[in-house]
């Protein structure tokens, strides 16, 4: 029972183009939604958070929409860098909780 | 401190060996977490402490399984009779409780059980 999806395995896109990478979520008992990033032979870093009661969030160029009714969320990369290359893991959480869920990953690849 | 470090990084085992793993979190972190990586998946839960206190458990830790954290500071992982199925990254990560949003993760022990 998969509660975390993330479609694309992987994302090619140019650099200085926008990269959009998409979560869907089944449990509707997440309320706040994280995204990590990895680099090969490192662990996850954390990237962008968004709480439930909002519906996007900014911190330079990345930003992370939320759609709850659609349970599906999206991180935006805007102008995506070479070094943004990386796998995305989407990690939603509930505030019961402290075991975070993670999806399997986007594999994003910024072509110079 | 420099982050949560992690020993080994590679583990080549045999079937049936007992294995163990370390973690030291970010010093002044009280919650520890443990979690396990296979190719193509996200980081899937193990368990989690704060301070010494081990408050969870996933249905994944198996009784082969058990993870220690003595003194709240760092843990460790012990996997016997290990099969070829424990074959993972192994991930640990640390947080405050202030903000437990934010895990803070090591490089990980990659597991080989032949």
């Amino acid at each position: 029972d998969q509660q975390v999806k993330q479609n694309s395995p992987s994302l090619s896109v140019q650099e200085g183009r926008i990269s959009i990478l998409n979560c869907d979520y089944t449990n509707s008992m997440f309320d706040y939604f994280l995204w990590y990033k990895k680099y090969p032979a490192e662990g996850p870093t954390f990237l962008i958070s968004i709480s439930s009661i909002k519906d996007k969030n900014e911190d330079g160029r990345f930003t992370v929409f939320l759609n709850k009714s659609a349970k599906h969320l999206s991180l935006h990369i805007v102008p995506s860098q070479p070094g943004d290359s990386a796998v995305y893991f989407c990690a939603p959480i509930t505030v019961y909780g402290q075991n975070f869920v993670f999806g399997p990953g986007t594999r994003l690849s910024v072509l110079p | 401190d420099t982050g949560v470090s992690q020993d080994p990084r590679h583990k080549i085992t045999k079937r049936g060996q007992n294995v163990t793993f370390r973690c030291d979190p970010i010093s002044e972190h009280n919650r520890l977490y443990w979690y396990r990586q296979t190719l193509g998946q996200g980081p899937e839960f193990l368990t989690y402490f704060q301070n010494e206190a081990q408050l969870e458990k996933s249905r994944l830790l198996s009784d082969r399984f058990s993870a220690e954290r003595p003194k709240g500071s760092f843990s460790t992982l012990e996997i016997q009779r290990t099969e070829q199925g424990d074959s993972a990254m192994y991930l640990c990560a640390s947080s405050l409780v202030e903000e437990d949003e934010k895990l803070f993760f090591g490089s990980g022990t990659q597991l080989s059980v032949l």
